[in-house]
């Protein structure tokens, strides 16, 4: 089955700790995506990139960040330097814009 | 600026009680808009894209449509299981989406 593969489910980080968030896809996509979703909120793009080897910084992308290297991967690294990383993050990817966005299931980052 | 609102940011109904969803927008670029629902915990599950004024799509209970400056999510006779967070997306320049706030549907037996 096609679809995008976020793991792990849960993570914990010990403060001054960095952590990867790992996204997998296999609907040959271009584009992929990090978001954050805070409690009631919607969500913030944090990374994004629309071919490999490339990717831009979102609205949020202080403390954070990706690699592409391969079209079917898009690891999002939680620095010591974020501040406040306590949320639920989210992986998409896209054909483009025209088709909209498809998610994986998340993962709940906690610090401890 | 580019902006996405919904509301309202909750909604009670009843089980049968109709109503609507509003998604109002102010995005340069745009290239189609999107529904998802999201359960708690979960990633957002895609439901519809609508692309022109005046196009509608429905699936179920549900049936959305497209203004020139907003979207309409009605939901006819929900049901308890109806009960989600629904999001409305657009999207816009650079290959980028646009997520709205939510509204968090909740659907009394």
């Amino acid at each position: 089955d096609g679809g995008i593969t976020q793991s792990p489910k849960y993570l914990f980080r010990k403060e001054g700790q960095n952590v990867t968030l790992s996204c997998e896809q296999n609907l040959n996509h271009d584009a992929m995506y990090w978001y954050r979703q805070d409690p009631g909120q919607g969500l913030r793009l944090i990374y994004y990139s629309q071919i490999v080897n490339d990717f831009q910084k979102g609205d949020i992308a202080e403390g954070y960040s990706v690699s592409r290297e391969k079209k079917e991967s898009f690891p999002l690294t939680v620095t010591s330097a974020q501040k406040n990383p306590t949320a639920f993050y989210l992986c998409a990817s896209s054909i483009d814009r025209n088709f909209g966005a498809f998610f994986g299931q998340g993962t709940r980052l906690t610090v401890v | 600026e580019d902006q996405v609102t919904q509301s309202p940011e909750a909604l009670r109904l009843q089980e049968g009680e109709s109503s609507s969803l509003n998604c109002s927008y102010t995005v340069s670029g745009l290239r189609g808009l999107f529904w998802y629902r999201q359960d708690p915990g979960k990633g957002p599950e895609f439901l519809f894209t609508l692309y022109s004024a005046g196009e509608e799509k429905e699936k179920e209970r549900l049936k959305a449509t497209l203004t020139k400056k907003e979207s309409f999510l009605h939901i006819t006779a929900p049901k308890p299981e109806d009960s989600a967070t629904y999001l409305c997306a657009v999207g816009g320049n650079f290959n980028k989406f646009y997520f709205g706030s939510g509204t968090k549907l909740n659907v009394k037996p």
